[in-house]
């Protein structure tokens, strides 16, 4: 039961365009989100996250949206650059329980020139 | 500040050999896991510890894995006999842990192939 969902295993986006990375979860108990990127030959680095009291979280060139009522969550990097090329990683977790998180399977982005 | 530290990097072994994975969190951080990711696949959580007790092992192979940290710092990681199925990345990764809605910060992983 694959409870975060990440549909498209990979995104192909132009230098300087928008990189729209998408995330789908089925347990409505979740209520916090995160977005890990992961370079090969590295462990997953934290990228961004937003709590399910928001419906947007913006640092820098990230911005992530919620839509809780679609349990849809989207990953935006704007402008995209060649070293934004990584697996990003959707997780999730249930607040009041633990920290534990459930990841997605990945979307791997190429950025290219 | 020192990252989440893992050894061995790579590990080849043949099925029914034993395994064993060490983890250094970070200093600190009450709350440790490990996780399994097999090629294609999201990391799976096997066990996460707070402080030196099991939290949570509903996804750990008990039969051939077994996790333990002494004295709430670092932890191993032990298969016994492993299969070719377990071979995959495996990730340990700390948080602070007794804030809700913490990331956690992973290491570099450990490749396991069995073959």
């Amino acid at each position: 039961d694959q409870q975060v969902k990440q549909n498209s295993p990979s995104l192909s986006v132009q230098e300087g365009r928008i990189s729209i990375l998408n995330c789908d979860y089925t347990n409505s108990m979740f209520d916090y989100f995160l977005w890990y990127k992961k370079y090969p030959a590295e462990g997953p680095t934290f990228l961004i996250s937003i709590s399910s009291i928001k419906d947007k979280n913006e640092d820098g060139r990230f911005t992530v949206f919620l839509n809780k009522s679609a349990k849809h969550l989207s990953l935006h990097i704007v402008p995209s650059q060649p070293g934004d090329s990584a697996v990003y990683f959707c997780a999730a977790s249930v607040s009041y329980n633990t920290d534990k998180l459930i990841f997605g399977t990945g979307t791997r982005l190429q950025v290219f020139p | 500040e020192a990252g989440v530290a893992q050894s061995p990097r790579y590990k080849i072994i043949e099925k029914r050999q034993s395994v064993a994975f060490w983890c250094n969190p970070i200093s600190g951080h009450a709350t440790l896991y490990w996780y399994q990711q097999i090629l294609g696949q999201g990391p799976k959580l096997l066990i996460q510890f707070q402080n030196n007790g099991v939290v949570d092992d509903s996804q750990l192979p008990k039969d051939r894995f077994s996790a333990e940290r002494l004295k709430g710092v670092d932890s191993t990681l032990k298969i016994q006999p492993a299969k070719l199925e377990d071979s995959a990345v495996y990730l340990c990764a700390s948080s602070l842990g007794v804030i809700k809605n913490t990331e956690a910060f992973f290491g570099q992983g450990t490749r396991l192939t069995v073959v």
